[in-house]
């Protein structure tokens, strides 16, 4: 499968831990995206990359959320100090800029439970 | 930032009748107007997309119309089947960014 695959699929952690996701795009994408999305609600945007620089944060992100890029390819996303609020579904998603479609391709995403 | 109303939140239509789903957007540089579907614990995918400077866009029973002074774009599907009974997102990328802005979904059933 050559599409967007992100792990774990499923976590479950107990308030105050930190997780962290991984995000691995399509091979020749250069931008990555990561959104959040709870039930019944649209996806969220959180922030993305453009290789391995990161070009824009959602002002909704607090400073428990880290991402990085360091090689331009696979992505991570940390959550510190988890809280029950950040209970969501983590999608990453990947496109090409030179493409000029504007298309997002998504992974399954990184289901989150706070307990 | 960029405002993205969707309506209706819930559609239920009879197999094989038409479906339209409208969304309103803030930014009047906006360029880009994806509709993506999103079936249950599946990842949302990309069915039809159209950009500012077109005013319509067909593909087979799935279509896309924009009015660009009104500021909505609304997707249309025709001889509704079961199979796409889905969540549908639209999305805006607003002029000079590089993210997509999502409305909060319509759940469209479509009945035997």
């Amino acid at each position: 499968d050559t599409g967007v695959s992100q792990d774990p699929r499923h976590k479950i952690t107990k308030r105050g831990q930190n997780v962290t996701f991984r995000c691995d795009p399509i091979s020749e994408h250069n931008r990555l995206y990561w959104y959040r999305q709870t039930l019944g609600q649209g996806p969220e945007f959180l922030t993305y990359f453009q290789n391995e620089a990161q070009l824009e944060k959602s002002r909704l992100l607090s400073d428990r959320f880290s991402a990085e890029r360091p090689k331009g390819s696979f992505s991570t996303l940390e959550i510190q100090r988890t809280e029950q609020g950040d209970s969501a579904m983590y999608l990453c998603a990947s496109s090409l800029v030179a493409a000029n479609t504007g298309e997002l391709f998504f992974g399954e995403g990184s289901r989150l439970t706070v307990l | 930032g960029e405002n993205v109303e969707q309506h209706p939140s819930t559609l239920s239509v009879q197999e094989g009748d038409s479906a339209v789903i409208k969304c309103t957007y803030s930014d009047s540089a906006s360029n880009y107007f994806p509709w993506y579907k999103q079936e249950l614990g599946k990842r949302p995918q990309l069915i039809i997309d159209i950009r500012s400077n077109v005013g319509e866009k067909k593909d087979q029973r799935i279509a896309v119309t924009l009015n660009k002074t009104a500021k909505h774009f609304s997707l249309h599907i025709t001889e509704t089947q079961p199979e796409d009974s889905a969540v549908y997102f639209c999305a805006v990328i607003g002029g000079g960014g590089n993210k997509l802005t999502f409305g909060t979904g319509t759940q469209l059933k479509v009945e035997l």
